[in-house]
């Protein structure tokens, strides 16, 4: 049974540019998050879904960013316009049942932003 | 702030011996979590314990609680060089539907 799926799994933009970051959670799983780890800030929770709708984006840094849950099945994690402060890796983390229950997490992906 | 702060920060120990990491919480919890994480990898989750419980056993891992002392410890048997990972402790912070993850302890195996 695949994991949660992320990509992609290395991004290197220049200052100003759009990304997005893709996820798919496990099959069956109905809660989504979005972290952000750095060296500096640790593992940060972002944003959570719960099917398919935004709980919590109290982690969201500031208006640059912004996720969608369009169906069960992918969540994307938009950065626009991108600075060099956003490089991190971004983890999408999925589980069964509640966010307190046990978290499956992707491979992540580490973005560059120059 | 952090929920939970793992101690210590690193932690280099010889293959066969013991490894004792420790984390704080400052909130009342429902569970606490310990997960891991390998370098340039995602977080795989290793042990969930309920406030009401106060040992829980894996393998070669040994997870303890201690809710009056908001605190917990991780203890891994006969180490191997595959346990060189970072380790973090999470808690739901008094119920939340989400994890806070402390800052981690990295756990360096020499062989």
């Amino acid at each position: 049974d695949a994991g949660v799926i992320q990509s992609p799994r290395h991004e290197v933009t220049e200052m100003g540019q759009e990304v997005t970051l893709r996820c798919k959670p496990i099959s069956g799983h109905n809660s989504l998050f979005w972290y952000r780890q750095t060296m500096m800030r640790g593992l940060e929770l972002l944003i959570y879904f719960n099917n398919n709708v935004p709980i919590d984006d109290s982690g969201m840094p500031e208006d640059r960013f912004s996720a969608k849950m369009p169906n069960a099945s992918f969540s994307t994690l938009k950065i626009q316009p991108s600075e060099p402060r956003d490089s991190a890796v971004y983890f999408c983390a999925s589980t069964q049942g509640t966010g307190a229950d046990t978290q499956y997490f992707g491979p992540g992906t580490r973005l560059t932003v120059l | 702030s952090q929920q939970g702060e793992e101690d210590p920060q690193a932690l280099s120990i010889q293959e066969g011996e013991n490894a004792t990491m420790n984390c704080s919480y400052k909130t009342s919890i429902n569970n606490l979590q310990w997960y891991r994480q390998n370098s340039g990898r995602g977080l795989v989750h290793l042990i969930l314990i309920r406030s009401n419980e106060r040992e829980k056993h894996s393998g070669r891992l040994r997870v303890t609680l201690d809710t009056s002392k908001k605190s917990s410890s991780l203890l891994i048997t006969a180490s191997r060089a595959a346990d060189t990972a970072s380790y973090f402790c999470a808690t739901d912070k008094g119920g939340a539907q989400k994890l806070v993850f402390g800052q981690g302890t990295r756990l360096t195996i020499n062989p």
